[in-house]
């Protein structure tokens, strides 16, 4: 159980086209879920807080206009880049927080399996 | 917010010894640290995890160690394999389950 899957694996786009991105929890709802981006041979920099029905927060330094997130229902967050650039090449990783039931207790997320962007 | 530091930034050990990998994190309200392999173009892997009101937790030839009050945890890694090798990231929750990473540890194991 406690699948996330991301859509596309991998994407080439040209400079200045826009890119979406989707992560879906496949067996269970995610009220929050976050998404990380990973420059080659570096850490999962935290980019943005995505939450259902609400407006996605954003770390600084992270422009919001640039990297749109829609999270339309528990089960679904969309990332997308706009007018993409070469410098926005990188690995985007998605992770998905159980909705808890009461009484329930977790820290754990689930990570999807990547997309790797690349913008020539 | 939340600063964690992680060293060093390369192991390589004998298959059979031990790895050691250490955290420090800066937020006192971070409750939670768990530990993520990551092979290459692969999603992190979460490998064990500790909260704050544990000071120890082992699985198998894996155990982590956390000192709230010198806010560091440690993983450590015994009778390591060859398929140990990969990049090791600690991390650390604190408000809003947002998780803090660490730069992260490639260990490789001499066979």
């Amino acid at each position: 159980g406690a699948v996330v899957s991301q859509h596309p694996s991998w994407v080439i786009c040209k400079s200045g086209t826009s890119v979406k991105i989707e992560c879906r929890s496949l067996d269970f709802q995610a009220t929050t879920m976050f998404w990380y981006r990973q420059f080659p041979k570096q850490s999962l920099m935290l980019m943005a807080t995505s939450n259902e029905g609400s407006k996605a927060t954003y770390e600084q330094g992270v422009e919001k206009d640039k990297f749109l997130i829609n999270h339309a229902s528990l089960t679904l967050s969309t990332l997308t880049v706009t007018s993409a650039h070469p410098e926005d090449s990188s690995f985007y990783i998605c992770s998905a927080f159980p909705l808890l039931l009461a009484r329930e207790v977790t820290d754990t997320q689930y990570f999807g399996p990547g997309t790797r962007l690349t913008v020539l | 917010g939340e600063n964690v530091e992680q060293h060093p930034s390369t192991l390589s050990v004998q298959e059979g010894d031990s790895a050691v990998i250490k955290c420090t994190y800066s937020d006192s309200a971070s409750n939670y640290f768990p530990w993520y392999k990551q092979e290459l173009g692969k999603r992190p892997q979460l490998i064990i995890d500790i909260r704050s009101n544990v000071g120890e937790k082992k699985d198998q030839r894996i155990a982590v160690t956390l000192n709230k009050t010198a806010k560091h945890f440690s993983l450590h890694i015994t009778e390591t394999q060859p398929e140990d090798s990969a990049v090791y990231f600690c991390a650390a929750t604190g408000r809003g389950y947002k998780l803090s990473f660490g730069a992260g540890t490639t260990v490789t194991v001499r066979a």
